[in-house]
């Protein structure tokens, strides 16, 4: 069962341009979404999160949306650079009941910016 | 400051052996978790520690056990290898159990053959 779901397995996007990256998730028991960067060889890197409180966070470069009515949420990059070609996971994190706040992660979608 | 670092980075092992893989957090963290990410898919949480006590399990068989030391490092032991649990290992770290972003190593590329 999965809760969180990416449904795009890649993107290409042109240099310059915006990257929307997308997740979707199930279960509403969930306080924050994340967003974390994964290169080859390397360990995921976070590099945004959001509250369920709010419906957007911005970062630089990096935007995340938040839908909750839709159970969506978006990472918009702009503009897109090569160095941003990577895969990246959407994650969520259930609300406190006492045990381990685990993250829940999304399959990943793989990034490639095209200089 | 170094940040989290697995050991071994590579591993090949044959069904029905024993692993064991270890993790150093980032110095001054408490809490460690454990992830397991499987081609094609994101990682899975498998288990957290805090101050040495289990905070929490995923749904992985009980093949699958942990520890953590004192000096707050881990190991993640997994016996009677099938072919299935071959995957990236990772691990996590922050300050403590409740804390937002956590920092991940390398990880641990375990092949069962």
């Amino acid at each position: 069962d999965q809760q969180v779901k990416q449904n795009s397995p890649s993107l290409s996007v042109q240099e310059g341009r915006i990257s929307i990256l997308n997740c979707d998730y199930t279960n509403s028991m969930f306080d924050y979404f994340l967003w974390y960067k994964k290169y080859p060889a390397e360990g995921p890197t976070f590099l945004i999160s959001i509250s369920s409180i709010k419906d957007k966070n911005e970062d630089g470069r990096f935007t995340v949306f938040l839908n909750k009515s839709a159970k969506h949420l978006s990472l918009h990059i702009v503009p897109s650079q090569p160095g941003d070609s990577a895969v990246y996971f959407c994650a969520a994190r259930p609300i406190s009941s006492g045990s381990a706040r685990q993250l829940t992660f999304g399959s990943g979608t793989q990034l490639t910016v095209l200089p | 400051d170094a940040g989290v670092t697995q050991s071994p980075t590579h591993l090949i092992k044959t069904r029905g052996q024993q692993v064991t893989l270890r993790c150093s957090p980032i110095s001054g963290h408490k809490s460690v978790s454990w992830y397991q990410q499987v081609l094609g898919q994101g990682p899975q949480f498998i288990f957290q520690y805090y101050e040495k006590e289990e905070r929490g399990r995923g749904n992985f068989p009980d093949r699958f056990s942990a520890r953590q030391f004192p000096n707050y490092s881990s190991e993640l032991n997994v016996n009677a290898l099938l072919l299935g649990d071959s995957a990236l290992y990772l691990c996590a770290s922050s300050l403590d159990a409740g804390r937002l972003v956590t920092f991940f190593g390398q990880g641990t590329r375990l092949t069962v053959v």
